[in-house]
């Protein structure tokens, strides 16, 4: 079972603008937070920022902030990342991913399900 | 520039075990939030391996293990199988830059 489905992949013209999604299918969609992470090619994770769907509180890697939205519907339980201006430099593999935590109190902070990534490419 | 600090690569034949390091320090690790690895196979989205610095969700071989100490923490692969050929990424919380933080990453050879 797919819990977390993320829309296809794009290829835009740097300047264009993109919404990409991810759709969770779990219990309690709302009430978890929902992360945005990066993947260059060939390289490491970045975690961008992440929404919390309940009230649509919005947290912001500072890397980030101004660069992208991040935002949620809770009706149709989707979680979104986007662009109004893309450059080349975007490029790369974007995950959205589940934020689990600790109910006993201890301060971990996890990503536990995670989507299959989509794959944005901008070239002219 | 990540705050957390990985080996670029390790490796070791089928059967060996190999152990991955992970260095942050005192507004992570070293402030006592949790060390969390993911296991990225070639592809394909990360998956979570361990969580709560020595913990395995459900599924997760128990050839796999974390722990920490101070400001670091490592995952070690006991009985090393091909399977395992991928990249492993530490993982956690940053309370001065207020964020979440990867590791450099390793790539594991078998």
């Amino acid at each position: 079972e797919v819990l977390v489905a993320q829309s296809g992949a794009e290829v835009k013209k740097p300047g264009e603008s993109l919404k990409i999604s991810c759709k969770g299918s779990y219990s309690n969609f709302k009430n978890y937070w929902i992360a945005w992470v990066r993947q260059m090619p060939g390289k490491g994770l970045e975690w961008m920022g992440m929404v919390f769907p309940a009230d649509s509180d919005i947290k912001y890697s500072e890397s980030f902030e101004g660069q992208v939205t991040i935002s949620a519907d809770t009706s149709t339980n989707t979680a979104f990342l986007q662009w109004s201006g893309l450059k080349a430099s975007d490029t790369a593999m974007y995950f959205c991913a589940r934020r689990n935590y600790d109910s006993g109190g201890r301060n971990w902070f996890f990503f536990d399900l995670w989507g299959q990534g989509t794959l944005v490419t901008v070239s002219s | 520039q990540s705050v957390l600090t990985q080996p670029p690569s390790v490796s070791g034949a089928p059967g060996q075990r190999v152990t991955i390091s992970c260095t942050g320090g005192s507004s992570n690790i070293g402030a006592g939030y949790g060390v969390h690895w993911y296991q990225q196979l070639p592809g394909t989205a990360p998956k979570l391996l361990i969580y709560g610095d020595n913990n395995r969700p459900s599924g997760v071989p128990d050839r796999f293990s974390g722990s920490k100490s101070a400001a670091s923490a490592s995952v070690a692969i006991a009985g090393l199988q091909l399977e395992d050929e991928a990249d492993y990424y530490c993982q956690s919380y940053d309370s001065r830059l207020g964020a979440y933080v990867f590791g450099t990453g390793t790539k594991v050879t078998v």
